[in-house]
């Protein structure tokens, strides 16, 4: 059992690129999230999925699209990438809304 | 008022010390409580959950509920040094299908 991995590690972008973060969970869990955490600060919730095909955006959703075709994956994409997108980019997953939720390593995203 | 509120500290103790780690909640209704651990430079893993009014024991880490003053509170027995890290609150609110995370309150234990 993997858990939720994540990829890349670490991503250094310019000022208007794009890229997706892959985030995969193999646990058959129904919910996956998409954080992100400045330096300092709590988690902030960005988009958040309860099932294959439903998406919903939480609470910093600006700049950022997800897509959840499979159980298993929930990729985030960044597009025109801004400085302020600059941060640590958490996947997590959990089988309801009130339980425990897993958390992947992070990605690490610097915009420059 | 904040959903949930930590104090970000640092909270400092020394090695062996109870370190009591607090964090209120604005809605009455929310259901489940959790508290996370997040080394610096990894990401959150959970100590502890709960569910219901009172105290429920993990080894050295004791979760205490409060749902009439709606509080959750962490204790950990016996600090280490390897305790040092940040504590995240999370709870559950009524009607969301989401965790509501606290900022976290930063431990740290002194040998």
């Amino acid at each position: 059992n993997a858990g939720v991995t994540q990829t890349p590690k670490f991503r250094i972008l310019k000022i208007g690129q794009s890229m997706t973060l892959q985030c995969t969970q193999d646990m058959n869990h129904n919910y996956m999230y998409w954080y992100r955490q400045d330096p300092g600060m709590g988690l902030k919730l960005i988009y958040y999925s309860v099932g294959a095909g439903i998406t919903d955006k939480g609470e910093v959703p600006n700049g950022y699209n997800v897509s959840r075709s499979t159980t298993e994956d929930f990729p985030l994409r960044l597009e025109l990438a801004a400085p302020s997108q600059t941060s640590v980019y958490f996947c997590a997953s959990s089988y309801g809304s009130s339980d425990t939720q897993y958390f992947g390593p992070g990605t690490r995203l610097t915009v420059l | 008022q904040k959903e949930v509120e930590q104090n970000s500290g640092p909270l400092s103790v020394p090695e062996g010390a109870i370190a009591s780690l607090n964090c209120t909640y604005s809605d009455r209704g929310s259901q489940s409580f959790f508290w996370y651990r997040q080394y610096s430079g990894k990401s959150p893993e959970l100590i502890m959950f709960i569910y219901s009014n009172g105290d429920k024991e993990d080894g050295r880490f004791t979760a205490q509920l409060n749902k009439a003053s709606q509080y959750v509170s962490l204790l950990i027995r016996d600090s280490q040094p390897s305790d040092s890290a940040t504590y995240l609150c999370a709870v559950n609110r009524s009607g969301y299908s989401t965790l509501t995370f606290g900022k976290g309150t930063m431990l740290l234990v002194s040998p």
